[in-house]
């Protein structure tokens, strides 16, 4: 089944604690996105990957980073958690950037990682 | 900067009825402009697209129009249904992707 993987669904987890939610996806796609959705502001990006080894900052990358060793893989880093990135993160992988005219940019999503810094 | 508009109030309506959700954005047209459904809890998933050099779109009970006129698309669902109750967001290719932050639905019986 096509899908994209997110673990853990749910953590809880303390300031400072560094953490990694892991995402992967089983469609050979180019393209992978971490999102984070608050409410009353919807879905921001924080980082996103062309292909594998090119990562690029989104709208909201402060306190992340991330790695893209294999096509598959998107693990997005939180070094030092603070309690601002309580949140729903959310993966997405689409076959590539959407930016060619002929493709229709559907991202495929994760089904979320609620996170929460005490 | 690019805004998109979509009624942060939830919008109730009786099954059977048409569904009429709105998406309204500022400044420049997007190359097009793409429709997801978001249950509770789960990651959106996609619906349709429609680019900026088409009027409609439909699929199923589902149409999407676009008037880059009015800087504005409307997705409706017929026949609406209490299964169709879900966060309906628009997202608009600009340089890049950009979400709305949606609108819920919710269907009676």
């Amino acid at each position: 089944e096509a899908q994209v993987t997110q673990n853990p669904r749910y953590l809880i987890t303390v300031t400072g604690k560094k953490l990694t939610v892991t995402c992967s996806q089983n469609m050979n796609h180019e393209y992978m996105s971490w999102y984070r959705q608050d409410p009353g502001l919807g879905l921001r990006q924080i980082y996103y990957s062309m292909n594998v080894e090119v990562t690029d900052k989104g709208d909201v990358p402060e306190g992340y980073k991330v790695s893209r060793k294999e096509k598959r893989n998107f693990p997005l880093i939180l070094e030092s958690p603070s309690p601002n990135q309580t949140s729903l993160y959310f993966c997405a992988s689409s076959p590539t950037a959407g930016h060619i005219v002929s493709n229709t940019g559907e991202l495929f999503f994760g089904e979320g990682s609620r996170l929460t810094v005490l | 900067s690019q805004k998109i508009e979509q009624n942060s109030e939830a919008l109730n309506i009786q099954e059977g009825k048409t569904a009429t959700l709105t998406c309204n954005y500022t400044n420049y047209s997007p190359a097009y402009l793409q429709w997801y459904r978001q249950d509770p809890g789960r990651g959106p998933v996609f619906l349709l697209l429609i680019r900026e050099n088409e009027k409609e779109k439909r699929k199923e009970r589902l149409k999407v129009t676009f008037d880059t006129t009015l800087k504005q698309s409307l997705f409706h669902i017929t026949a609406s249904q209490p299964a169709d109750s879900a966060t309906y967001l628009c997202a608009l290719r600009f340089q890049k992707l950009v979400f709305g932050t949606g609108t819920r639905l919710l269907v009676s019986p």
